[in-house]
């Protein structure tokens, strides 16, 4: 059973710049959430799609946007990069209970660096 | 909003050593809690998370934490060190919205295993 996958593992763009992440959730699982690792730091939320809605938003500029496709994949765009996007983008994927348990399983994450 | 405290960025222990990991958290209701380690380079994986039920909980690799309501603390324990235990550790509450949970993580605690 494969776990959450994201592609891809690194990137490099420059300032201005747009880039897409993409992530596959594990199987069986219906819900997608997007987080942002500085160096240093904790995943920040981003955002959260179900169902191929976004549910759920973090303190993130619109220039950070996603989609969740039919099979549960989901995409993370980030238009207008900035230098300060550098970071750890991790994709989590959990079975929407209703009842705030849910346990996130990450993927690996994709390492951005802007120049 | 929840928040999470982990005291201490850095914690240093001999291989074979008691591991103490602090988290603290604030929640105005009752707080599911996760424990989460991350290996350089890598997405983090579940070690164990408190929802309802008994306050001591048994995670993977020999890891436990209590959940003591009294103290808002949540910190994470192992009897006995060992050097694959070296990593960074986050301890995250849930925060659910109409059911949509995301992740509150702290800012991390690197653990280092001397031999």
């Amino acid at each position: 059973d494969a776990g959450v996958t994201q592609s891809p593992t690194h990137l490099i763009k420059t300032r201005g710049q747009q880039v897409t992440l993409r992530c596959s959730p594990k199987s069986g699982h219906d819900t997608v959430s997007w987080y942002q690792q500085a160096l240093g730091q904790g995943p920040q939320f981003i955002f959260q799609y179900y169902e191929e809605e976004e549910r759920q938003r973090g303190n993130f500029p619109d220039r950070f946007s996603g989609h969740q496709f039919p099979n549960y994949s989901s995409e993370l765009n980030v238009n207008a990069l900035l230098l300060g996007d550098s970071a750890l983008y991790l994709c989590a994927s959990s079975l929407l209970s209703g009842a705030g348990t849910d346990t996130q399983y990450f993927g690996p994450g994709t390492r951005l660096t802007v120049l | 909003a929840q928040s999470v405290t982990q005291l201490g960025s850095h914690v240093s222990v001999s291989e074979g050593a008691l591991v103490l990991l602090r988290c603290n958290y604030s929640s105005s209701v009752p707080p599911y809690l996760f424990w989460y380690v991350q290996y350089p380079n890598q997405g983090l994986q579940l070690l164990l998370k408190y929802t309802t039920g008994a306050t001591l909980v048994k995670g993977i690799n020999g890891f436990e934490a209590e959940f003591k309501k009294s103290e808002t603390s949540f910190h994470l324990t192992k009897p006995s060190a060992h050097m694959s235990d070296a990593a960074e550790y986050f301890c995250a509450v849930s925060e659910s919205n109409t059911g949509f949970q995301k992740l509150v993580f702290g800012t991390g605690t690197r653990l280092l295993v001397s031999p």
